[in-house]
């Protein structure tokens, strides 16, 4: 099995829809990210959390927010979803501690707002 | 703040031909660097990593030293195969952040890789 997964792994909507993507992780880390992808672009953080009680926006935070319902779920919600939202995101995990940077990745969603 | 610039894509090869992907950073204090591996219709998969100046990381015969004096982190490999055909981004991380900075990493671009038969 998948160490982190995500669901669902694409989706189309509308514009002004409320959507979530939801990621959930086996392998116990406490951090979890959220990334989208778009062509040329490589990866932009969405959004961040150091644990359960610590959210942190990242550099394209708008439009989007997160809620981390446990350790091993963290889920990404597009209030209005507008079509420049369309992209591939990504939920990532991290170890804490000093030089424990590596992060492990999810599938993927590819997301389509029309 | 902290940046990667990657060669700009895509690279298409024949197999068995030598890959170099460049890639150059700028960041205050040592941070940690990465290559990952994106191959089609999948996430992101660590493909190496170093974490301090001279260290050489390397996997599946792909390989990077971190270069201090010329702030680089170029990917090689000898001989590519069909099956190398993937994304890749160069990355970085500062374990030495302090507060809401420490643990995140700074991607490049991607560079698209295409190796033909």
């Amino acid at each position: 099995d998948a160490d982190v997964t995500q669901t669902p792994r694409n989706r189309i909507t509308k514009t002004g829809k409320r959507i979530m993507l939801e990621c959930s992780q086996t392998k116990g880390h406490d951090r979890m990210y959220w990334y989208r992808q778009d062509p040329g672009l490589g990866l932009r953080l969405i959004y961040y959390s150091f644990d359960v009680k610590d959210i942190n926006k990242g550099e394209i935070s708008d439009g989007y927010s997160v809620s981390r319902q446990a350790q091993a779920k963290f889920s990404l919600s597009l209030e209005s979803a507008i079509p420049n939202q369309t992209a591939l995101y990504f939920c990532a995990t991290s170890e804490t501690g000093q030089g424990q940077e590596t992060q492990y990745f999810g599938p993927g969603t590819r997301l389509l707002v029309l | 703040g902290d940046s990667v610039t990657q060669m700009e894509g895509p690279v298409t090869l024949s197999e068995e031909a030598f890959l170099t992907i460049n890639c150059t950073y700028t960041a205050t204090g040592y941070p940690s660097l990465f290559w990952y591996v994106q191959y089609p219709g999948e996430g992101l998969q660590l493909l190496l990593k170093a974490t301090k100046a001279d260290d050489k990381g390397s996997n599946k015969g792909f390989e990077a030293t971190y270069r201090k004096e010329t702030t680089s982190f170029h990917l090689e490999k000898g001989s590519v195969q069909v099956s190398d055909s993937a994304v890749y981004f160069c990355a970085l991380g500062d374990p030495n952040a302090g507060g809401t900075s420490y643990g995140k990493l700074t991607f490049g671009q991607g560079t698209i890789l295409t190796v033909h038969p």
